[in-house]
């Protein structure tokens, strides 16, 4: 079945560091990806997502670019800031569009 | 964006009583409706989706007699935890989807912290 995963974390960065996260993906046919960022003690945002291969999204100074040569949606950031600290979860959303399957989730700190 | 609102955001009970979470799309029809469970630390490990005016289709391993779930309308579906246990403490969180997003993208709400004592 489809499945996503992504890098364990913690992750730990000091202030305007570059961040990466990587996500990977299987699926058959062709998934919407997105990530989604999740505060301490709150449900989910979406901050940004890409429907076919080769789309970039970006949000907030984040970007994702779908790679379906990798099946990859590597999320990246120039310059963290304290109050990026979050959980992120890469996920995927099937071509018939029923489900959305999560990665384990990143939990990022950001130290001043 | 659309928006999906739960509630209750929090709620204790007492073992044994039950507890029933909803969840409503306020500004788009939703069509499909989908309920996660996240434990601490966790990912969301979806539950069930529900199709409005149809029954819920269960994940394997989730108890549909336990996680009762309504879809009676096209903007609210509800979770019904019933005999609830100190085990189903959890973080809860809906989804929903529909024909005007073309179902490629799901809205979130903003979950339901379960304690039961």
């Amino acid at each position: 079945g489809d499945s996503v995963t992504q890098m364990e974390g913690p992750v730990t960065l000091s202030e305007e560091a570059f961040l990466t996260i990587n996500c990977t993906y299987t699926a058959t046919g062709y998934p919407s990806l997105f990530w989604y960022v999740q505060y301490p003690g709150e449900g989910l945002q979406l901050l940004l997502k890409a429907t076919k291969a080769d789309d970039k999204g970006s949000n907030k100074g984040f970007e994702a670019t779908y790679r379906k040569e990798t099946t990859s949606f590597h999320l990246e950031k120039g310059s963290v800031q304290v109050s990026d600290s979050a959980v992120y979860f890469c996920a995927l959303r099937d071509t018939g569009g029923f489900k959305t399957i999560f990665g384990a989730g990143t939990r990022l700190f950001v130290k001043a | 964006g659309a928006v999906v609102s739960q509630h209750p955001s929090r709620v204790i009970c007492k073992s044994g009583t039950s507890v029933k979470i909803e969840c409503r799309s306020l500004d788009f029809q939703a069509t499909t409706m989908f309920w996660y469970r996240q434990f601490p630390k966790q990912s969301l490990m979806l539950m069930a989706t529900s199709n409005e005016g149809s029954k819920a289709t269960y994940e394997q391993g989730v108890e549909k007699d336990k996680f009762l779930i309504n879809h009676a309308s096209l903007t609210l579906s509800t979770l019904t935890v019933t005999s609830a246990h100190p085990e189903d403490s959890s973080f809860y969180i809906c989804s929903a989807s529909g024909p005007a997003f073309a179902n490629t993208e799901a809205f979130f709400g903003q979950g339901t912290r379960l304690t039961v004592v």
